[in-house]
């Protein structure tokens, strides 16, 4: 199974860049997703990353260090409709499941 | 539209009831999942069926039961209920299984309350 740790709650100013950090331990890892859910609907894919480094999607991007456990989400420009909760996701190995950290409440301010 | 849609989006029921939910996706997707999110927000696998076949079975009660009649359909019965299952239920889809890149497409969700 995974242990994963992400901070419960951000806030940030509109404009700025947030950077959302993930801890994971896991027995066997097969990738790691970012999902952001607004509050009421349902989690949507953000991004995926599986090798070390960066992957960049307009103004998110995601990066991972396998051999510390650790990924970081960045959202840069950040826009009011940014507000919302970002999940991290580890896929394990042996049977394939994603699992999710409690999410990380980002809060927009103008 | 393509997408997963499950149904009811709301669910208020009483304990000791048996309901069902169901849900369909039309993604051509192989593997079709349920998830519990609580009111911390975390979100817990349920169930995983691959091609109609049950694959991840996690420490949930029997009272619910899945039900795969097609890989496009996988529904979620649940009996005896009681006041600690009020939580948001998501289906989920993905292409694949086995596929790491395969991201989880998930419905809008259907909010159980029982009293």
């Amino acid at each position: 199974g995974q242990n994963i740790d992400q901070p419960t709650e951000m806030t940030a100013t509109e404009g700025a860049i947030v950077q959302i950090n993930c801890t994971y331990q896991t027995s066997g890892f097969n990738g790691l997703f970012w999902y952001q859910q607004h509050a009421g609907e349902a989690p949507t894919f953000l991004s995926y990353n599986v090798l070390d480094g960066l992957e960049e999607k307009g103004r998110f991007s995601s990066f991972l260090s396998r051999s510390k456990g650790y990924s970081y989400l960045l959202l840069k420009e950040l826009q009011m409709k940014d507000s919302a909760s970002y999940l991290c996701a580890v896929r394990d190995q042996g049977d394939y499941k994603l699992s999710f950290g409690a999410g990380t409440t980002v809060t927009v301010r103008a | 539209d393509t997408a997963v849609s499950q149904t009811p989006k709301y669910l208020v029921t009483q304990m000791g009831n048996d309901k069902s939910i169901k849900c369909e996706q039309n993604l051509g997707h192989d593997t079709m999942y349920w998830y519990k999110q609580d009111s911390k927000k975390f979100l817990k696998i349920m169930f995983s069926y691959n091609n109609k076949e049950l694959i991840i079975n996690e420490t949930v009660p029997n009272r619910f039961s899945p039900k795969s009649p097609d890989k496009a359909h996988l529904n979620l019965h649940i009996n005896s209920l009681e006041l600690g299952d009020s939580a948001v239920y998501f289906c989920a889809s993905s292409q694949d299984f086995g596929q790491g890149d395969s991201p989880l497409h998930f419905g809008n969700g259907t909010r159980l309350t029982v009293t």
